[in-house]
C-alpha cells in the first residue's frame, strides 16, 4: 500500500531556515500536502502542491517536489518560535483526496533560541 | 463558518463502556472522514462517507467500531465495548472535492 516517510525530529535555531523532508511511494498521487499540528489542536493545512508542479512558494514557505524521486520538502524561512509544531506530509493518491489522505508520522520541529 | 466541530474534546471512560464521538462537518462539504491518531501508528483513516453514504470502512480496526452519518450535518463514531488500546485522538475532517478541514479532535482515554 501507500507509504509516507518523514524523519521524526528536526532542531533549528531561531532565524535559520528549516527544511522538512518527506518521501512517498504512490507515484499516481495528484496532490501532496503539508499540515501543521500544534499541541492539543487539529491539523491545519499549510500548503499543497499539484503533482505537475515542482515548486510552490507562499510567503515564508517553499515546497519543492521531485516527482521522479518521490521526494517532497517544506522550507520555512526565518524560523520563529511560533513555528514549533509537528509537520505532517500527506499524499492524496490518484483520487485527488476524495478517498482520504495518507499521512506520514510527522516531524517535530524544535526551535532553539 | 465555525469549521468542523467535534464533541466532546476529552472523554475518559472505563473499559467495557460505550463511547460515542460526534462530528458536525462544514456546511456544503460532501465528504466526511474519521481518522485516529496514536504515537505508534500516526494518523490512520478509519472510515469515510461521500454524500452521507459510507464508502470505505476498511480502516475500522474491529467490529467494536461503528460509524453513521444520518444526515449531511452530523456523524458519529461509536466504540462498544471500549478497550484501553482504543485510547487515542480521534479526528473528523470534512472535504469539498479534496479541500480538507480538520476538527480539533476528541482525546479518548479508556482506563
Amino acid at each position: 500500500g501507500e507509504d509516507v516517510e518523514q524523519s521524526l525530529f528536526l532542531s533549528v535555531r531561531e532565524g535559520d531556515s528549516s527544511v522538512i523532508n518527506c518521501t512517498y511511494t504512490d507515484s499516481s498521487s495528484t496532490y501532496l500536502y503539508w499540515y501543521k499540528q500544534e499541541p492539543g489542536a487539529g491539523l491545519q493545512l499549510l500548503t499543497y502542491i499539484f503533482s505537475n508542479m515542482d515548486m510552490k512558494q507562499d510567503q515564508r514557505l517553499t515546497v519543492l517536489l521531485n516527482k521522479k524521486d518521490k521526494h517532497l520538502s517544506l522550507r520555512i524561512a526565518d524560523t520563529q518560535t511560533g513555528d514549533s509544531a509537528i509537520y505532517f506530509c500527506a499524499e492524496s493518491g490518484s483520487g485527488g483526496g476524495a478517498d482520504g489522505l495518507t499521512f506520514g508520522k510527522g516531524t517535530h520541529l524544535i526551535i532553539q533560541p | 463558518d465555525a469549521g468542523v466541530i467535534q464533541s466532546p474534546r476529552h472523554e475518559v471512560t472505563e473499559m467495557g463502556q460505550e463511547v460515542t464521538l460526534r462530528c458536525k462537518p462544514i456546511s456544503g462539504h460532501n465528504s466526511l472522514f474519521w481518522y485516529r491518531q496514536t504515537m505508534m501508528r500516526g494518523l490512520e483513516l478509519l472510515i469515510y462517507f461521500n454524500n452521507n453514504v459510507p464508502i470505505d470502512d476498511s480502516g475500522m480496526p474491529e467490529d467494536r467500531f461503528s460509524a453513521k452519518m444520518p444526515n449531511a450535518s452530523f456523524s458519529t463514531l461509536k466504540i462498544q465495548p471500549s478497550e484501553p488500546r482504543d485510547s487515542a485522538v480521534y479526528f473528523c475532517a470534512s472535504s469539498w472535492y479534496g479541500g480538507y478541514t480538520f476538527g480539533s479532535g476528541t482525546r479518548l482515554t479508556v482506563v
